[in-house]
C-alpha cells in the first residue's frame, strides 16, 4: 500500500493556460474523490467515481473543470482557462466502500494561477 | 443541504485535555469523521461515528449525539506535535460525499 499519489505537488501556472492533475488512488479501491481546499477553509467536494463511472459533481465544478477516470484506476483533473480564484489545494482521495472509514487522502497538488 | 460549525481557534497547554466541538445540520446522516491536518499536509483519518456514544482511541476519543447533531473530539495529554487544524465532516444526504466543517486550528503551548 504506497497511498494515494499526486502529481503533481505544486504547479504555477499563467491566468488562461490549461493545466492538469493525475491522481493514482490506493489500488483496492474503487472510489475516488476530488477536493478543493483554500487557506482556512475545510476541503470543499467537487466529484467522485465509483470505478470509471463519474457518480457525482459538485456546483462548484464549474464547465472549465473535467475529471476523467478512464479505467477505473488512476484520475486526471483538467482545468481549463485558469482564474485567479482557481488557486487552491487540489486533494485526491480514494475509499474502498461507502461505509466504514471515510477517505485516505493524498498530499494534493498546489495550485498558483498568476 | 449540510451545515458544520465548529469553532476557528483553540489554544491549550502541554499535557491537558482539549475538546473540540461540532455541530451539523444534514438532510441525512450516514457517520460523522474527524480528520487532523497539519499545515501544508492532506488531511488524516482520526476517528468515525455512526451509533450514539464514545469512541476511543489511544489519546483520542470522539462522541456522537445524532439527535443533538452534535459530536467533540477529545484529546488527551496534549503533546505539542497535536498542533493542527483538526476538521470535522459529516458524509450524509444520500450520497457518499463527505461535507467538512472549516476546521479547528488548535494551538498547543509550553
Amino acid at each position: 500500500d504506497t497511498g494515494v499519489s499526486q502529481n503533481p505537488r505544486h504547479k504555477i501556472t499563467k491566468r488562461g493556460q490549461n493545466v492538469t492533475f493525475r491522481c493514482d488512488p490506493i489500488s483496492e479501491h474503487n472510489r475516488l474523490y476530488w477536493y478543493r481546499q483554500t487557506l482556512g477553509q475545510g476541503p470543499e467536494f467537487l466529484t467522485y467515481f465509483q470505478n470509471e463511472a463519474q457518480l457525482e459533481k459538485s456546483r462548484l465544478l464549474s464547465d472549465r473543470f473535467s475529471a476523467e477516470r478512464p479505467k477505473g484506476s488512476f484520475s486526471t483533473l483538467e482545468i481549463q482557462r485558469t482564474e485567479q480564484g482557481d488557486s487552491a489545494m487540489y486533494l485526491c482521495a480514494s475509499s474502498a466502500t461507502d461505509r466504514g472509514y471515510g477517505y485516505t487522502f493524498g498530499s494534493g497538488t498546489r495550485l498558483t494561477v498568476v | 443541504g449540510q451545515n458544520i460549525d465548529q469553532p476557528t481557534e483553540m489554544t491549550a497547554t502541554e499535557g491537558a485535555i482539549v475538546q473540540i466541538n461540532c455541530t451539523y445540520q444534514t438532510s441525512g446522516f450516514n457517520g460523522l469523521f474527524w480528520y487532523q491536518q497539519h499545515a501544508g499536509e492532506a488531511p488524516t483519518f482520526l476517528s468515525y461515528n455512526v451509533l450514539d456514544g464514545l469512541e476511543e482511541k489511544g489519546r483520542f476519543s470522539s462522541f456522537l449525539s445524532r439527535s443533538k447533531g452534535y459530536s467533540y473530539l477529545l484529546l488527551k495529554e496534549l503533546q505539542m506535535k497535536d498542533s493542527a487544524s483538526y476538521l470535522c465532516a459529516v458524509r450524509g444526504g444520500g450520497g457518499n460525499k463527505l461535507t467538512f466543517g472549516t476546521g479547528t486550528q488548535l494551538k498547543v503551548e509550553l
